[in-house]
This record gives structure tokens, sequence and C-alpha cells, in this order.
């Protein structure tokens, strides 16, 4: 069974770093990209970033309201996706998950698989003074 | 960036109702398309991806259409547990971007 679970949140004041982790098994994880998306309390889903594997060489991509903020890494020899922090503004509030891309599609040609399956259950960041 | 927009934001249905929800691309997204459901205090759930893609263990009373800016999720026969709020996701292109939610309540 696929997991993922989620540690490192908790009360920063603005300004502050705080980094997430998201251990990972059931799969094997070093081959698998992996996300991390936001929800503000009462609100939608907001997709931060995400980092490709060692064979897309690592690469990442960020929403802009993060970039240059955060930072997605991971370290494959422990299973484990990090979400390293800084700079936090009371809007970064939020339940953070980690997930991971789902079942591709290929009918088209190629193959796509840019939706999230499975989540973990989330870690709460709170950015207050 | 893409932006999703779902109607409505709630809906009220009884159990056995046909219910659709439907979201719209800002641009053209092909069938680059997911749709989740998420319960209080949870993660969300992947129910359907490329569109009409039936995620593996939902219920076949899910069904997803459309392709390009206009989608639609059904839900032929509500069961009790399927009260929870929908999302739908742009899969095309960096950013992801999410609809703003769909409140299926009970009547």
């Amino acid at each position: 069974e696929v997991q993922l679970v989620e540690s490192g949140g908790g009360l920063v004041q603005p300004g502050g770093s705080l980094k997430l982790s998201c251990a990972a098994s059931g799969f094997t994880f070093s081959d698998s990209a992996m996300h991390w998306v936001r929800q503000a309390s009462g609100k939608g889903l907001e997709w931060v970033g995400r980092i490709r594997s060692k064979a897309n060489s690592y690469a990442t991509a960020y929403a802009a309201s993060v970039k240059g903020r955060f930072t997605i890494s991971r370290e494959d020899s422990k299973n484990t996706a990090y979400l390293q922090m800084n700079s936090l503004k009371t809007e970064d509030t939020a339940v953070y998950y980690c997930t991971r891309p789902g079942r591709p599609d290929c009918s088209g040609g190629s193959c796509y698989s840019n939706w999230f399956d499975p989540w973990g259950q989330g870690t709460l960041v709170t950015v207050s003074s | 960036d893409i932006q999703m927009t779902q109607s409505p934001s709630s809906v009220s249905a009884s159990v056995g109702d046909r219910v659709t929800i439907t979201c719209r691309a800002s641009q053209g997204i092909r069938s680059w398309l997911a749709w989740y459901q998420q319960k209080p205090g949870k993660a969300p759930k992947l129910l359907i991806y490329a569109a009409s893609s039936l995620q593996s263990g939902v219920p076949s009373r899910f069904s997803g259409s459309g392709s390009g800016t206009d989608f639609t999720l059904t839900i032929s026969s509500l069961q009790p547990e399927d009260f929870a709020t929908y999302y739908c996701q742009q899969a095309n292109g960096f950013p992801y971007t999410f609809g703003q939610g769909t409140k299926l309540v009970i009547k």
C-alpha cells in the first residue's frame, strides 16, 4: 500500500523558517516525482511545487506565490521529500500535503500523470506572531 | 495561469439523486483534468483523471466527461458517503490549478 506521511508542521513567527518532511512507502520512491499542495483553513487547494526524480535531474518547479522562498528537495536513500519554507508570511498558514503523480494516461501518444494520488494526511503550518 | 471555475459552488441533493458539477478552464487543456473528493478533515481523494478515466477503487456511479475548456463530473445516484466537497484540477501545465470547490450537501 502506498503511504505518504507528512511531519514538521507547527507554529512559526512571520519571517521565520520551517522544514516539512514527507516519508514515503509502498512504491519506488526514487523513480517518482513528488509534489506539495496546501490548503488554508476553509479554502481551496493550491499547488505549491514539485521535484522530479534523479533521472530527470531533480528538476523543481514552484508556484509564483512561494518561488524564491520555498525549496523542495529529496533524499532517495530515506524515501523522504522535504519542503523548506523560509521568509514565511501569515498567508502561508495552511495544511500542507505531499502527494505523487497518479496513474499515467498515454492515450494521446505521450504520457501524462499530472494528477495526484495518493495524498498524505497533511501537516498544519501556522504563521503568526 | 489557467483559471478553473466550478459551478455551482454549493448544491443540495438527496440520496438517490443524479448530480452534475461543471468545471470550466480559462483556456484549452485538452483532456488533462482531474476530479477529487474531499471530506472534512481529510486529504483529497482522486476520483477521475484524464477527464473521464475512473480511478481504481472508485465506484462506477462517478463519471467524468469533457475536453478543451468544459468538463463535468456526474454522480449517477447519490449515496450518503458522497456528501463532500469536490474539486477539479487542470493537469495541462504549470502551475497546476484547482477549481474553488463544489460543496455537496444533504437536502
